[in-house]
């Protein structure tokens, strides 16, 4: 068990719909990171944070995505106007201060659009 | 820009053989470099890192990986395979200049073992 839990686990919706996703890292990940993984793929980096602080954005993340982590704690990624292509598994990480190379990652959030 | 390869997306083996999964990774300074297990609808889990020191590092589960710089390679091992074994295997890797940061992956390989 990482200590990394995300909700929900599972998301069907319909196109054109909003999502959001939650992913709670333990209280001591001063870095949350957020991957995609489709279907037969490799994970692809979204964006990190460092404590409240969005450090960077990959160019996957289009105008429609937007995550936040009030108080450094807890992460939410939305998606606005939901399209097919976004199905897929959205994972998130947490990174300890001063253990800069291990990430833990959550269950992820399987999300089907329809 | 980093680039990770594995090469074959599918391996099978038999219980009790050798597993070999290969990785080849593309950078102007050697990364950080890990290999990540995935069970079906499972989040990843982390077998092995090298970071620095000792270019064979031993893991969870019996694995091991050897770094090889010459080559820029991080093949993954196991001497026996076990059914339990069968799971999505990704090789990672992150820049050292960023304490870490964002992984880049590899596109998998999965690994069948039968009985």
């Amino acid at each position: 068990d990482t200590g990394v839990s995300q909700d929900p686990r599972h998301k069907i919706t319909k196109r054109g719909q909003n999502v959001t996703f939650r992913c709670d890292p333990i209280s001591e990940h001063n870095r949350l990171y957020w991957y995609r993984q489709t279907l037969g793929q490799g994970p692809e980096f979204l964006t990190y944070f460092q404590n409240e602080a969005q450090l960077e954005k990959s160019r996957l993340l289009s105008d429609r995505f937007s995550a936040e982590r009030p108080k450094g704690s807890f992460s939410t990624l939305e998606i606005q106007r939901t399209e097919q292509g976004d199905s897929a598994m959205y994972l998130c990480a947490g990174q300890l201060a001063g253990v800069f190379y291990e990430q833990y990652f959550g269950p992820g959030t399987r999300l089907t659009v329809t | 820009a980093q680039s990770v390869t594995q090469l074959g997306s599918h391996v099978s083996v038999s219980e009790g053989a050798l597993v070999l999964l290969r990785c080849n990774y593309s950078s102007s300074v050697p990364p950080y470099l890990f290999w990540y297990v995935q069970y079906p609808n499972q989040g990843l889990q982390l077998l092995l890192k090298y970071t620095t020191g000792a270019t064979l590092v031993k893991g969870i589960n019996g694995f091991e990986a050897e770094f090889k710089k010459s080559e820029t390679s991080f093949h993954l091992t196991k001497p026996s395979a076990h059914m339990s074994d069968a799971a999505e295997y990704f090789c990672a890797v992150s820049d050292r200049g960023n304490q870490g940061g964002k992984l880049i992956f590899g596109q998998g390989t999965e690994l069948s073992v039968k009985p």
